[in-house]
């Protein structure tokens, strides 16, 4: 396999529900990211680790729950969620030049649909 | 704050040229993406600028102005597969990207 995989591709769960979304990239980038797309909105970064630390949390909700096991593979998991949780959920990875300031492009999975009934 | 702006939607005829523009206010800058993202599928990249000036790739080249936080992506001889959404963003920091809203294109025959 090559590239940025995410699975489920779709969810569909419950407000009582716990759920987990994986990740696995298999570039050998030393960063990974959780992506919100919504409509009509920007995609909102919700976390991202380097090197299996997590580096950003920008102010998500605890009923999400990031976890990097390794440098390949993220976890974003998932209890009482709202419905305004429902979007795509993204999963990407580069490779940064750390401390230099060199931007890494982007590689982005596919996507896990998340629909909270 | 940091800003990025986009038209939401623009349309255009098969073989003619789009322009999308791309504004942005960011607290830092390390290079401005543009990334194409069919429905239902995942954002890929299309072109990178971190010095002023036209980067060209084939049919789409992405030009940026640092001092006037602009950039645009042209697309030349538009083809019906190129009905997506365009996103800029801006890395303005490390891991910090940051994402305009998309503009959506419809190409028509």
């Amino acid at each position: 396999e090559t590239g940025v995989t995410q699975t489920p591709r779709h969810l569909v769960m419950g407000m009582t529900n716990k759920k987990s979304l994986k990740c696995e990239q298999h570039l050998g980038h030393n960063a990974m990211y959780w992506y919100k797309q919504s409509a009509k909105k920007p995609l909102e970064l919700m976390f991202v680790y380097s090197l299996e630390e997590r580096v950003e949390n920008n102010s998500v909700p605890s009923r999400f729950s990031p976890e990097c096991p390794n440098s390949s593979h993220l976890f974003l998991h998932l209890h009482t969620l709202q419905p305004e949780d429902s979007a795509l959920y993204l999963c990407a990875s580069s490779q940064e030049g750390v401390g230099q300031g060199i931007a890494g492009e982007l590689f982005f999975g596919e996507g896990s649909r998340l629909t909270v009934l | 704050g940091q800003n990025i702006d986009q038209p939401t939607e623009m349309t255009a005829t098969e073989g003619a040229i789009v322009q999308i523009n791309c504004t942005y206010q960011t607290s830092g800058f390390n290079g401005l993406f543009w990334y194409q993202q069919h429905a239902g599928e995942a954002p890929t990249f299309l072109s990178y600028n971190v010095l002023d000036g036209l980067e060209e790739k084939g049919r789409f080249s992405s030009f940026l102005s640092r001092s006037k936080g602009y950039s645009y992506l042209l697309l030349k001889e538009l083809q019906m597969k190129d009905s997506a959404s365009y996103l800029c963003a801006v890395d303005s920091g490390t891991y910090k990207y940051i994402f305009g809203t998309g503009t959506r294109l419809k190409v028509l025959a």
